[in-house]
């Protein structure tokens, strides 16, 4: 079956620390990969996302690449801000049926601190 | 533009009571997806609707969770005999296009509480 298993949390960093959040994936078929997140008092919104392997998603500084040798999607933030304190989800979706259903991990939260 | 919404964002219930929770997708997306988030926990897949037809409910846990869509625009997740353990919150997302790997857009999200 399909899977995502990302490493348990909290995270508590400094500001300005490099950040790395491990997520591992099992899929049947050619998924695609994905890293939400999660702000205080807000609803989910896409951070980046991978469609085949070797890809590399970025935004607001964070990156994230598909590597299907491993099955692995780990993010990556060189220096982080009190700002990306929130839950980051690692989640996958198989194409199949003309639709893709989300499978997420459990979570990370992640708190920044001065 | 505006986004997903949902209504109501809190929902208290007595175990036993039926509830429904709305959900308005952006306007023109053909997907809509139904999740349950259990606290501490990533979202899980409940239910799927392709415009009205309702293309997958293979994650609904039981026969007193029912979903509609007649339209094709505004969904609605009912909860028959709500139950403790149905105590979560119930996210909905919005999709425009059928291809691989397109992102699905949330709403805020139903925390619903049964006591």
């Amino acid at each position: 079956g399909n899977s995502v298993t990302q490493m348990e949390g909290p995270v508590t960093l400094s500001e300005e620390a490099f950040l790395t959040i491990n997520c591992t994936y099992t899929a049947t078929g050619y998924p695609s990969l994905f890293w939400y997140v999660q702000y205080p008092g807000e609803g989910l919104q896409l951070l980046l996302k991978a469609t085949k392997a070797d890809d590399k998603g970025s935004n607001k500084g964070f990156e994230a690449t598909y590597r299907k040798e491993t099955t692995s999607f780990h993010l990556e933030k060189g220096s982080v801000q009190v700002s990306d304190s929130a839950v980051y989800f690692c989640a996958l979706s198989v194409f199949s049926g003309g639709y893709n259903k989300l499978i997420f991990g459990a979570g990370t939260r992640l708190a920044v601190h001065p | 533009g505006a986004g997903v919404s949902q209504s109501p964002r809190y929902k208290v219930a007595k175990r036993g009571q039926d509830v429904a929770l709305r959900c308005d997708p952006i306007s023109g997306h053909v997907s809509l997806f139904w999740y349950q988030q259990a606290l501490g926990q990533g979202p899980e897949f409940l239910t799927y609707f392709q415009n009205e037809a309702q293309l997958d409910k293979s994650g609904l846990p039981s026969d007193r969770f029912f979903a509609e869509r007649p339209e094709g625009s505004v969904s609605t997740l009912k909860i028959q005999r709500t139950q403790q353990e149905d105590s979560a919150v119930y996210l909905c997302a919005s999709s425009l296009v059928l291809v691989q790997g397109v992102e699905q857009f949330f709403g805020p999200g139903t925390r619903l509480t049964v006591l």
